[in-house]
């Protein structure tokens, strides 16, 4: 199981934002990504194997953690990455989603 | 570039069978997994399962099996996936997802299909 915190997170354009999420047991960093999914559209791979960015990713977006603790990191929050974000791990054999952090305009 | 192309929304009665439709292109089909996950309405994101698309072996989440079926044809570099006996709580919006083997993440999306299951 993975728990993401805060449910709703609201900040204002330029202010830096932490979302994190916590897994059930240890899990590979390897095998965990971050997406960001805005309304209306799919996800959006955003990061994986815990810390690498995705093509096209902006610098701003960043990922750490082992265990069980994973964080996702941006910089200076722009108006375009207001959306809600999810955490995914692989293992033991399937796949599963964090419930999502909102991201939302303060 | 890489695109998922999936069919279009489908209104279902209850207990009837919906088979939704992601179309490859812009890579080798056979060269990556496709996976399934939905998504309720203001909800979160639910994983269904896997298939790989060289020998189309097949694994389900444990929710939805018995349930699901999912196939592919590598022809038309196709994937398909098919569930049975809806119900109103399978009103969802449905993704195709690539993986590159192995990663265990996903790296491109369709752009989603929405099934509603009403009487």
């Amino acid at each position: 199981v993975l728990t993401q915190s805060p449910g709703t997170l609201s900040l204002s354009p330029g202010e830096r934002a932490t979302l994190s999420c916590r897994a059930s047991q240890t899990v590979s960093a390897s095998y965990f990504a971050w997406y960001q999914q805005k309304p209306g559209q799919a996800p959006r791979l955003l990061i994986y194997t815990a810390s690498s960015r995705a093509a096209g990713i902006p610098d701003r977006f960043s990922g750490s953690g082992s265990g069980t603790d994973f964080t996702l990191t941006i910089g200076r929050l722009e108006p375009e990455d207001f959306a809600v974000y999810y955490c995914q791990v692989y293992g033991p054999s399937s796949y599963t989603f964090g419930q999502g952090t909102k991201l939302e305009i303060k | 570039q890489v695109q998922l192309e999936q069919s279009g929304a489908e209104v279902m009665k209850p207990g009837a069978s919906v088979k939704v439709t992601c179309r490859a292109s812009g890579y080798t089909f056979t060269n990556y997994y496709i996976h399934w996950v939905r998504q309720a309405p203001g909800q979160g994101l639910e994983y269904m399962g896997i298939i790989y698309p060289r020998d189309g072996h097949v694994s389900y989440a444990r929710k939805f099996q018995g349930r699901v079926t999912m196939t592919r044809d590598t022809t038309t570099s196709t994937a398909y996936m098919q569930l049975s006996s809806l119900g109103s709580d399978d009103t969802a919006v449905y993704y195709c997802a690539r993986e590159i083997p192995n990663h265990c993440y996903f790296d491109n999306w369709g752009q989603g299909t929405l099934v509603t299951v009403s009487s």
